[in-house]
């Protein structure tokens, strides 16, 4: 399978636990997005990442989420201290777009459901 | 339509019959626009997209319609299917390089 890859897909945690997810993106893809996705709402932003680069952060991401992508292909992202409002779907997405003036057809993983109890 | 929490705006169509999804987008600036399928469970999943100097672009089964004047767009379906049901997002890109969706709407199609 060579689309965009997320684990673990489930993870149930207690409130105040660390998680950390991973997505392996499309291998030729240098654009890495992450979004998170509540119960009857759309994806919404996080971070993307151009090679190893994080260039935008939205504000829903708390000082308890950090992204990385060290070596410009896998990404992790870890909430520390979960909280019960964490509890969503978080979407990984890649693309090999190459500028504001290219298309930025996106590629979305699977997600991993985050359940914090 | 907009919706709140679960309260997404529904489509109920006859398999066979043409399904034309609606979105409201915000952003006058936006310069490209996409349709994705969110099937329980799954990431989404691409179907069309349109720059912002187009008015229409077909694919298989499916027409995206852009109307700069009134910031709407919709998406029709041919010959619906069972197959075909699922949320269906659009998203707008406008500052930076990131896509903002909209809140969804429900496909149910009935055999």
């Amino acid at each position: 399978d060579t689309g965009v890859s997320q684990n673990p897909r489930h993870k149930i945690t207690k409130r105040g636990q660390n998680v950390t997810f991973r997505c392996d993106p499309i291998s030729e893809h240098n654009r890495l997005y992450w979004y998170r996705q509540t119960l009857g709402q759309g994806p919404e932003f996080l971070t993307y990442f151009q090679n190893e680069a994080q260039l935008e952060k939205s504000r829903l991401l708390s000082d308890r989420f950090s992204a990385e992508r060290p070596k410009g292909s896998f990404s992790t992202l870890e909430i520390q201290r979960t909280e019960q409002g964490d509890s969503a779907m978080y979407l990984c997405a890649s693309t090999s777009g190459g500028g504001r003036h290219m298309l930025e057809r996106l590629f979305f993983g699977s997600g991993t459901q985050l359940s914090v109890l | 339509g907009e919706s709140v929490g679960l309260h997404l705006p529904t489509l109920s169509v006859q398999e066979g019959d043409n399904s034309i999804i609606n979105c409201a987008y915000s952003n006058s600036a936006s310069d490209y626009f996409i349709w994705y399928k969110q099937e329980s469970g799954k990431g989404p999943q691409f179907i069309i997209d349109i720059r912002s100097n187009m008015d229409k672009r077909q694919g298989q089964r499916v027409t995206v319609l852009l109307n700069k004047t009134v910031k709407h767009l919709s998406l029709q379906i041919a010959a619906t299917q069972p197959g075909d049901s699922a949320v269906y997002f659009c998203a707008e890109r406008a500052y930076g390089n990131k896509l903002v969706f909209g809140a969804g709407t429900i496909l149910r199609v009935k055999s």
